[in-house]
This record gives structure tokens, C-alpha cells and sequence, in this order.
């Protein structure tokens, strides 16, 4: 499978603790973005990266979130101080950079926070 | 980025056509449509994407008109499999606004 890939699944943790989720794009793409689902809403895009530089962040990427995507390959989303509130899901997709060609997601990360 | 609106949701039944459409009134030069579908925890599928006038592919075709000011997806001779949420884009690739979509459920 040369899809988006996402790990882990799912993840429970205790409000407080740091969670990191890991993304692996589709090979030859060079664009990732991350998002966030709640439940009966579409997904909110959070920020983005050609190649290792974070180019955009959404004002919804609080202080408390961070992500990485060090040699341009893969890509962490840690967040720190988990609140309820950071319960969802969390989207990874991946696009090339040339033409307008579309975004490949994954299955998503669910967080519950407790 | 563009806002979209779309109806909540829209009931079909197996073998007919469904046209769902998509306004975004604000839309920008270089924005280009596009439709994902997506099921209960997983991620959205790519449907289909277009500019302008009209663009058809295995499973669906999108119009688009010359204000493109809106859009309609057309699914046609939907299965029960086609019970999804539908979301229309406009934007640049992944760096786009998703609405809350339309839930399609189809019957038997």
C-alpha cells in the first residue's frame, strides 16, 4: 500500500499528557498538511509543509501543538498539555507540488483525551 | 479561503441520479473545486476537480458555470454504497476550506 499512512490509529490519554502522532506521505509528494476532524464537522486545516518547511499555520494551531517534518519525508504532530477539547481526529494528507493535482489523506489519528 | 455552503443533507434512492451543489461565492482566481467523499472514521477520498465548465471522470462529473460561483457534483445511478458525506472544496490543494459537507444516504 503506497497510500498516506498514520500511526497510531487511535490514542487515548490523560488530560496533561503529551501526545505525538506520526505521518508518512505518499513517496514522490512533496506538500503534507495536517487537519483536524471533530465529530459532524468537516475537517479544519491546521498547517502545511512543501518539502521540510512549515509554509502556513492555522490560527487553530494553538501554542500548545507543534509539528515537524525534519528531512521531508514523514511528519510528527505533537501536542502538548492535552485538553479535552484536542479529542478529534487528525488528518494527514499529501499532494504534489506540480499542476493542481489533489490531496491524498489517511485514515486519521483519533485522540480521546479523558 | 473560500467559504462553501452545501446542503446538510439529501436522501436518494439506488439506481437514481444525485446532483449536489456547492456555493462559494468568494472565490478566487486561482481556486480551483473539488469533491471528497468520505465514509465513518476514515480519511476523505478524492472525487473529482475541475475549474471551469464541466469535467467528467469514472464516477462522476462536476459543472462548474462561467461565474463559478457554485458547483454541482452529479453522481450517477448512486448504490447504497454511495452513503457518505459529501464535501466541496475551493482552494489550493490541501490548503483548503472543507464546510461541514452533505450527508447523501441512499436507500434501498
Amino acid at each position: 500500500d503506497t497510500g498516506v499512512s498514520q500511526d497510531p490509529r487511535h490514542k487515548i490519554t490523560k488530560r496533561g499528557q503529551n501526545v505525538t502522532f506520526r505521518c508518512d506521505p505518499i513517496s514522490e509528494h512533496n506538500r503534507l498538511y495536517w487537519y483536524r476532524q471533530t465529530l459532524g464537522q468537516g475537517p479544519e486545516f491546521l498547517t502545511y509543509f512543501q518539502n521540510e518547511a512549515q509554509l502556513e499555520k492555522s490560527r487553530l494551531l494553538s501554542d500548545r501543538f507543534s509539528a515537524e517534518r525534519p528531512k521531508g519525508s514523514f511528519s510528527t504532530l505533537e501536542i502538548q498539555r492535552t485538553e479535552q477539547g484536542d479529542s478529534a481526529m487528525y488528518l494527514c494528507a499529501s499532494s504534489s507540488m506540480t499542476g493542481n493535482t489533489e490531496a491524498f489523506f489517511g485514515q486519521g489519528t483519533r485522540l480521546t483525551v479523558v | 479561503l473560500a467559504k462553501t455552503t452545501q446542503p446538510i443533507s439529501m436522501d436518494s434512492y439506488e439506481g437514481q441520479e444525485v446532483n449536489i451543489t456547492c456555493s462559494h461565492n468568494n472565490i478566487a482566481t486561482n481556486d480551483y473545486i473539488t469533491w471528497y467523499q468520505q465514509f465513518p472514521s476514515q480519511g476523505p477520498r478524492f472525487i473529482i476537480q475541475g475549474y471551469k465548465t464541466k469535467v467528467t471522470n469514472e464516477v462522476a462529473s462536476l459543472f462548474i458555470p462561467a461565474d463559478r460561483k457554485s458547483s454541482t457534483l452529479s453522481l450517477p445511478r448512486v448504490s447504497l454504497s454511495d452513503t457518505a458525506v459529501y464535501y466541496c472544496l475551493v482552494g489550493d490543494r490541501g490548503k483548503s476550506t472543507f464546510g461541514d459537507g452533505t450527508t447523501l444516504t441512499v436507500k434501498p
